[in-house]
Protein backbone atom coordinates (compact mmCIF):
# COMPACT_ATOMS: atom_id res chain seq x y z
CA UNK A 1 0.00 0.00 0.00
CA UNK A 2 2.69 2.71 -1.07
CA UNK A 3 1.84 6.18 -1.36
CA UNK A 4 3.38 8.64 -3.82
CA UNK A 5 7.62 7.75 -3.47
CA UNK A 6 10.02 10.49 -3.95
CA UNK A 7 13.88 10.19 -4.10
CA UNK A 8 16.22 11.36 -3.01
CA UNK A 9 14.52 12.31 0.21
CA UNK A 10 17.24 15.46 0.44
CA UNK A 11 19.83 16.26 -1.92
CA UNK A 12 22.69 18.44 -1.84
CA UNK A 13 24.25 19.86 -4.80
CA UNK A 14 26.95 22.32 -5.74
CA UNK A 15 25.82 25.67 -7.73
CA UNK A 16 26.19 23.95 -11.90
CA UNK A 17 25.95 20.44 -10.92
CA UNK A 18 22.64 18.50 -12.18
CA UNK A 19 20.13 17.69 -10.16
CA UNK A 20 17.87 15.08 -10.55
CA UNK A 21 14.72 14.07 -8.85
CA UNK A 22 12.48 10.72 -9.13
CA UNK A 23 9.07 10.33 -7.97
CA UNK A 24 6.95 7.20 -8.36
CA UNK A 25 3.35 7.64 -8.40
CA UNK A 26 0.40 5.79 -6.56
CA UNK A 27 0.02 2.50 -8.22
CA UNK A 28 -2.50 2.72 -10.85
CA UNK A 29 -1.96 6.50 -10.82
CA UNK A 30 -1.13 7.99 -14.58
CA UNK A 31 -1.11 11.78 -13.89
CA UNK A 32 1.71 13.31 -12.08
CA UNK A 33 2.25 17.20 -10.93
CA UNK A 34 5.60 18.75 -9.90
CA UNK A 35 5.39 21.84 -7.11
CA UNK A 36 7.88 23.20 -5.56
CA UNK A 37 8.13 24.99 -2.18
CA UNK A 38 10.47 27.76 -1.07
CA UNK A 39 11.17 28.10 2.51
CA UNK A 40 7.68 30.36 4.47
CA UNK A 41 6.00 29.61 1.18
CA UNK A 42 3.51 27.94 -0.17
CA UNK A 43 3.58 25.57 -2.87
CA UNK A 44 3.83 26.79 -6.54
CA UNK A 45 2.92 24.59 -9.72
CA UNK A 46 5.70 23.41 -12.32
CA UNK A 47 4.42 21.35 -14.00
CA UNK A 48 2.08 18.48 -14.95
CA UNK A 49 1.98 15.23 -16.69
CA UNK A 50 0.51 12.02 -18.09
CA UNK A 51 2.29 9.07 -19.50
CA UNK A 52 4.80 10.45 -21.81
CA UNK A 53 3.61 13.44 -22.37
CA UNK A 54 3.79 16.81 -20.81
CA UNK A 55 0.34 18.63 -20.28
CA UNK A 56 0.97 21.96 -18.75
CA UNK A 57 4.75 23.22 -18.10
CA UNK A 58 3.67 27.00 -17.20
CA UNK A 59 5.34 26.89 -14.01
CA UNK A 60 8.23 25.61 -14.58
CA UNK A 61 11.19 27.93 -15.79
CA UNK A 62 11.85 27.84 -19.37
CA UNK A 63 15.74 27.28 -18.64
CA UNK A 64 17.53 24.32 -17.02
CA UNK A 65 14.41 22.60 -15.72
CA UNK A 66 12.64 20.20 -17.58
CA UNK A 67 10.05 16.75 -16.42
CA UNK A 68 9.69 13.23 -18.09
CA UNK A 69 7.14 11.44 -17.05
CA UNK A 70 8.45 8.00 -19.21
CA UNK A 71 6.11 4.83 -20.08
CA UNK A 72 8.10 2.49 -17.98
CA UNK A 73 9.59 4.15 -14.51
CA UNK A 74 8.67 7.11 -12.07
CA UNK A 75 8.82 10.65 -13.54
CA UNK A 76 11.86 12.51 -13.15
CA UNK A 77 11.95 16.26 -12.64
CA UNK A 78 16.05 17.58 -13.62
CA UNK A 79 17.46 20.58 -13.35
CA UNK A 80 20.86 21.50 -14.82
CA UNK A 81 23.39 23.89 -13.33
CA UNK A 82 21.51 24.36 -10.69
CA UNK A 83 21.81 27.48 -8.50
CA UNK A 84 21.35 28.86 -4.75
CA UNK A 85 17.98 30.14 -6.00
CA UNK A 86 16.99 26.20 -6.78
CA UNK A 87 17.39 25.64 -3.37
CA UNK A 88 13.51 24.39 -2.10
CA UNK A 89 11.24 21.46 -1.44
CA UNK A 90 10.39 19.96 -4.51
CA UNK A 91 7.23 17.76 -4.20
CA UNK A 92 5.08 15.62 -6.42
CA UNK A 93 1.69 14.78 -6.32
CA UNK A 94 -0.48 12.15 -8.40
CA UNK A 95 -3.65 11.35 -8.96
CA UNK A 96 -6.04 8.53 -10.76
CA UNK A 97 -7.38 10.76 -13.60
CA UNK A 98 -6.87 14.42 -14.36
CA UNK A 99 -10.39 15.76 -13.50
CA UNK A 100 -10.72 18.36 -11.22
CA UNK A 101 -12.18 16.41 -8.14
CA UNK A 102 -9.33 13.46 -8.24
CA UNK A 103 -7.71 14.08 -5.21
CA UNK A 104 -4.02 14.69 -5.55
CA UNK A 105 -1.60 12.86 -3.36
CA UNK A 106 1.47 13.74 -2.10
CA UNK A 107 5.01 12.54 -2.18
CA UNK A 108 7.03 13.49 1.35
CA UNK A 109 9.61 15.50 -0.93
CA UNK A 110 13.02 16.13 -2.00
CA UNK A 111 14.33 19.02 0.10
CA UNK A 112 17.11 20.21 -2.79
CA UNK A 113 20.04 22.23 -0.79
CA UNK A 114 22.34 24.05 -3.03
CA UNK A 115 25.98 25.06 -1.34
CA UNK B 1 -4.32 36.62 -11.51
CA UNK B 2 -4.00 33.06 -9.81
CA UNK B 3 -3.62 34.11 -6.36
CA UNK B 4 -5.25 33.03 -2.87
CA UNK B 5 -3.91 34.92 0.10
CA UNK B 6 -3.94 33.42 3.34
CA UNK B 7 -3.83 34.87 6.71
CA UNK B 8 -2.45 34.73 9.57
CA UNK B 9 0.94 33.60 8.60
CA UNK B 10 1.26 31.86 12.30
CA UNK B 11 -1.77 31.22 14.95
CA UNK B 12 -1.56 30.24 18.43
CA UNK B 13 -4.30 28.26 20.40
CA UNK B 14 -4.74 27.03 23.62
CA UNK B 15 -5.76 23.21 23.57
CA UNK B 16 -9.71 23.37 23.18
CA UNK B 17 -10.32 26.79 21.79
CA UNK B 18 -11.36 27.06 17.94
CA UNK B 19 -8.08 27.67 15.62
CA UNK B 20 -10.13 29.83 12.58
CA UNK B 21 -7.60 30.44 9.34
CA UNK B 22 -9.09 32.59 6.23
CA UNK B 23 -8.10 32.70 2.84
CA UNK B 24 -9.26 35.30 0.11
CA UNK B 25 -8.98 34.81 -3.95
CA UNK B 26 -9.34 36.69 -7.03
CA UNK B 27 -9.74 34.48 -9.95
CA UNK B 28 -13.49 33.79 -10.35
CA UNK B 29 -12.74 30.72 -12.60
CA UNK B 30 -11.81 29.39 -9.24
CA UNK B 31 -14.50 26.38 -8.67
CA UNK B 32 -12.62 24.07 -6.26
CA UNK B 33 -10.83 25.18 -2.80
CA UNK B 34 -9.27 21.99 -0.95
CA UNK B 35 -7.49 22.95 2.64
CA UNK B 36 -4.42 20.76 3.17
CA UNK B 37 -2.55 19.94 6.29
CA UNK B 38 0.92 19.49 6.39
CA UNK B 39 3.12 18.12 9.45
CA UNK B 40 6.76 18.97 8.83
CA UNK B 41 9.18 16.59 6.62
CA UNK B 42 5.93 15.60 5.10
CA UNK B 43 4.20 17.05 2.03
CA UNK B 44 0.59 17.99 2.36
CA UNK B 45 -2.47 16.05 3.06
CA UNK B 46 -5.68 16.86 1.90
CA UNK B 47 -8.02 17.85 4.95
CA UNK B 48 -11.52 19.39 3.66
CA UNK B 49 -12.75 20.61 0.26
CA UNK B 50 -15.51 22.89 -0.70
CA UNK B 51 -17.52 23.91 -3.76
CA UNK B 52 -18.95 27.32 -4.52
CA UNK B 53 -22.45 25.82 -4.34
CA UNK B 54 -22.75 25.47 -0.85
CA UNK B 55 -21.34 27.84 1.81
CA UNK B 56 -20.36 25.27 4.85
CA UNK B 57 -19.12 22.02 4.48
CA UNK B 58 -17.94 20.19 8.00
CA UNK B 59 -16.45 17.36 8.71
CA UNK B 60 -15.43 16.26 12.13
CA UNK B 61 -13.87 19.54 13.80
CA UNK B 62 -13.65 20.66 10.72
CA UNK B 63 -15.73 23.39 8.98
CA UNK B 64 -15.31 25.25 6.00
CA UNK B 65 -17.07 28.34 5.31
CA UNK B 66 -17.66 29.76 1.79
CA UNK B 67 -18.86 33.09 1.09
CA UNK B 68 -18.69 33.57 -2.94
CA UNK B 69 -19.57 37.46 -3.59
CA UNK B 70 -17.07 38.15 -1.16
CA UNK B 71 -14.49 35.80 -2.58
CA UNK B 72 -13.28 34.73 0.58
CA UNK B 73 -13.43 31.28 2.66
CA UNK B 74 -12.09 29.84 5.78
CA UNK B 75 -11.43 26.67 7.74
CA UNK B 76 -12.65 26.74 11.39
CA UNK B 77 -10.90 23.72 13.59
CA UNK B 78 -12.81 22.92 16.94
CA UNK B 79 -11.95 22.04 20.08
CA UNK B 80 -8.28 22.38 18.92
CA UNK B 81 -5.79 19.49 19.90
CA UNK B 82 -1.90 19.21 19.91
CA UNK B 83 -1.90 16.89 17.38
CA UNK B 84 -3.59 19.54 15.15
CA UNK B 85 -0.55 21.81 15.06
CA UNK B 86 0.85 21.59 11.79
CA UNK B 87 1.03 24.29 8.81
CA UNK B 88 -2.53 24.59 6.94
CA UNK B 89 -2.54 25.82 3.26
CA UNK B 90 -5.77 26.80 1.84
CA UNK B 91 -5.93 25.85 -2.20
CA UNK B 92 -7.99 26.64 -5.12
CA UNK B 93 -8.50 25.64 -8.51
CA UNK B 94 -11.17 25.56 -11.38
CA UNK B 95 -12.47 22.74 -13.32
CA UNK B 96 -10.02 23.22 -16.59
CA UNK B 97 -10.12 19.12 -16.91
CA UNK B 98 -6.96 18.49 -14.73
CA UNK B 99 -5.90 19.72 -11.50
CA UNK B 100 -3.66 22.79 -11.33
CA UNK B 101 -3.37 23.81 -7.59
CA UNK B 102 -2.69 27.54 -6.43
CA UNK B 103 -1.80 27.55 -3.03
CA UNK B 104 -1.90 29.79 -0.56
CA UNK B 105 1.07 30.62 2.09
CA UNK B 106 0.38 28.70 4.73
CA UNK B 107 -0.62 28.93 8.67
CA UNK B 108 1.47 27.49 10.79
CA UNK B 109 -0.70 26.67 13.36
CA UNK B 110 0.52 25.54 17.15
CA UNK B 111 -1.97 24.19 19.66
CA UNK B 112 -0.53 24.27 23.39
CA UNK B 113 -1.60 22.45 26.06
Amino acid sequence: NAGVMQNPRHLVRRRGQEARLRCSPMKGHSHVYWYRQLPEEGLKFMVYLQKENIIDESGMPKERFSAEFPKEGPSILRIQQVVRGDSAAYFCASSLAGATYNEQFFGPGTRLTVL
Amino acid sequence: QQQVKQSPQSLIVQKGGISIINCAYENTAFDYFPWYQQFPGKGPALLIAIRPDVSEKKEGRFTISFNKSAKQFSLHIMDSQPGDSATYFCAATNSGGYQKVTFGTGTKLQVIP
